[in-house]
């Protein structure tokens, strides 16, 4: 069974750009996630879609990050414009259903804004 | 508001010795448990998670945690420490009857000595 996939895995641009990250759940999981990791910390949920309507997007900075699941399986993340501090791990999940469902990560996108 | 507390931000063990590695949590409500493991350069692995039922609970690779609501612990062990349990670890925990985010505690880095 093929897991999370995420692309790229590496990216660096400088202060002000912008940049995209995507996602492929495993096949037939309803819900998807993408959190962010900096550096020393554990995750922190940006979003969570459930099909393709946004369950919780509480912690999302919405002035510069947007995301969307088109059909219920895809996802991008977006950044613009990116700061210093958006340097970080963007982690994409997916699970069948909600918690207790386990929640299966991708390797994940290392983001450097310089 | 949910928090997960992971004591030690590194622990480093002799091969073939206990591995312990404290989480406690805060939440009004015992929530449900997980205990993720990160390996370099790779996305969070599940190791085990606690629900309901029998408060022992066993994972993969021969780890196991014990959920205790008088301390408010969920502290994974190993009985023998090997090699490649070098990695990082994470506790994190989800509201019961949430849509399933999960808090992350910050981690634990295990270190293991030949």
């Amino acid at each position: 069974e093929a897991g999370v996939a995420q692309s790229p895995r590496y990216k660096i641009i400088e202060k002000r750009q912008s940049v995209a990250f995507w996602c492929n759940p495993i096949s037939g999981h309803a819900t998807l996630y993408w959190y962010q990791q900096i550096l020393g910390q554990g995750p922190k949920l940006l979003i969570q879609f459930q099909n393709n309507g946004v369950v919780d997007d509480s912690q999302l900075p919405k002035d510069r990050f947007s995301a969307e699941r088109l059909k219920g399986v895809d996802s991008t993340l977006k950044i613009q414009p990116a700061k210093l501090e958006d340097s970080a791990v963007y982690l994409c999940a997916s699970s069948l259903g909600v918690s207790p469902d386990i929640q299966y990560f991708g390797a994940g996108t290392r983001l450097s804004v310089l | 508001a949910q928090s997960v507390t992971q004591l030690g931000s590194h622990v480093s063990v002799s091969e073939g010795a206990l591995v312990l590695l404290r989480c406690n949590y805060s939440s009004s409500v015992p929530p449900y448990l997980f205990w993720y493991v990160q390996y370099p350069n790779q996305g969070l692995q599940l190791l085990l998670k606690y629900t309901t039922g029998a408060t022992l609970v066993k994972g993969i690779n021969g780890f196991e945690a014990e959920f205790k609501k008088s301390e408010t612990s969920f502290h994974l062990t190993k009985p023998s420490a090997h090699m490649s349990d070098a990695a990082e670890y994470f506790c994190a925990v989800s509201r019961r009857g949430s849509q399933g985010n999960l808090i992350f505690g910050k981690g634990t880095k295990l270190s293991v000595k030949p």
